[in-house]
């Protein structure tokens, strides 16, 4: 079956250390992306890859990193100095030029 | 970042009941999509449109690209229990690459 798949679905860590969360997609699709959802709020763009070795910041990229070493995987590392990081994850992707993003079913994230 | 208006914030309805809801931008877009999400999960894309006074439908849903290209509109004919959730709106510009605006969601919940 073809997919995004985020793991874990919760994560719990205390305050000063970094996570890393994880996002894997087997649709071969080029372009990967990182939004947070706050509660009641929308969708916030942290971060977006459009192909390999290549990554833009989005609205909210301060505190937050990402690689992009294998198409398949667009890991979010959560640093310490983000200073509210307690939210919901959200991965996608989307083929090259094409607007529809399909998403992950999230991770949420408490820090403590 | 901008987010995009969406009318109304939240609805309770009934069982059988017709729904609409908007979302209105102060920009252009190319490509207006739905989503849905259910508490706890990643967005499920149920509609993309992708040309100004287009109307497309999937199953009970039917949404339309507005001709001014800054709105675009849902509608749920006969809703049911699994209707619930938050819905929210995307659009795409012509000069923002893959990027897409979210709106802020309108929550529905169905009463029986």
């Amino acid at each position: 079956d073809g997919g995004i798949t985020q793991s874990p679905k919760y994560l719990f860590r205390k305050e000063g250390q970094n996570v890393t969360l994880s996002c894997e997609q087997n649709l071969n699709h080029d372009a990967m992306y990182w939004y947070r959802q706050d509660p009641g709020q929308g969708l916030r763009l942290i971060y977006y890859s459009q192909i390999v070795n290549d990554f833009q910041k989005g609205d909210i990229a301060e505190g937050y990193s990402v690689s992009r070493e294998k198409k398949e995987s667009f890991p979010l590392t959560v640093t310490s100095a983000q200073k509210n990081p307690t939210a919901f994850y959200l991965c996608a992707s989307s083929g090259t030029g094409k607007a529809e993003q399909y998403f992950g079913p999230g991770t949420r994230l408490t820090v403590t | 970042g901008q987010q995009l208006n969406q009318s109304p914030q939240s609805m309770f309805i009934q069982e059988g009941e017709d729904v609409s809801m908007n979302c209105t931008s102060s920009s252009i877009f190319n490509t207006w999509l739905w989503y849905k999400q259910d508490p706890g999960e990643g967005p499920v894309l149920l509609i993309a449109l992708y040309k100004a006074g287009e109307l497309t439908s999937n199953g009970r849903l039917t949404a339309q690209f507005g001709i001014t290209r800054k709105d675009s509109f849902l509608n749920i004919s006969a809703s049911i229990p699994s209707d619930v959730g938050i819905y929210f709106c995307a659009g795409r510009g012509g000069g923002t690459a893959s990027k897409l605006t979210f709106g802020t969601g309108t929550r529905l919940q169905v009463t029986l």
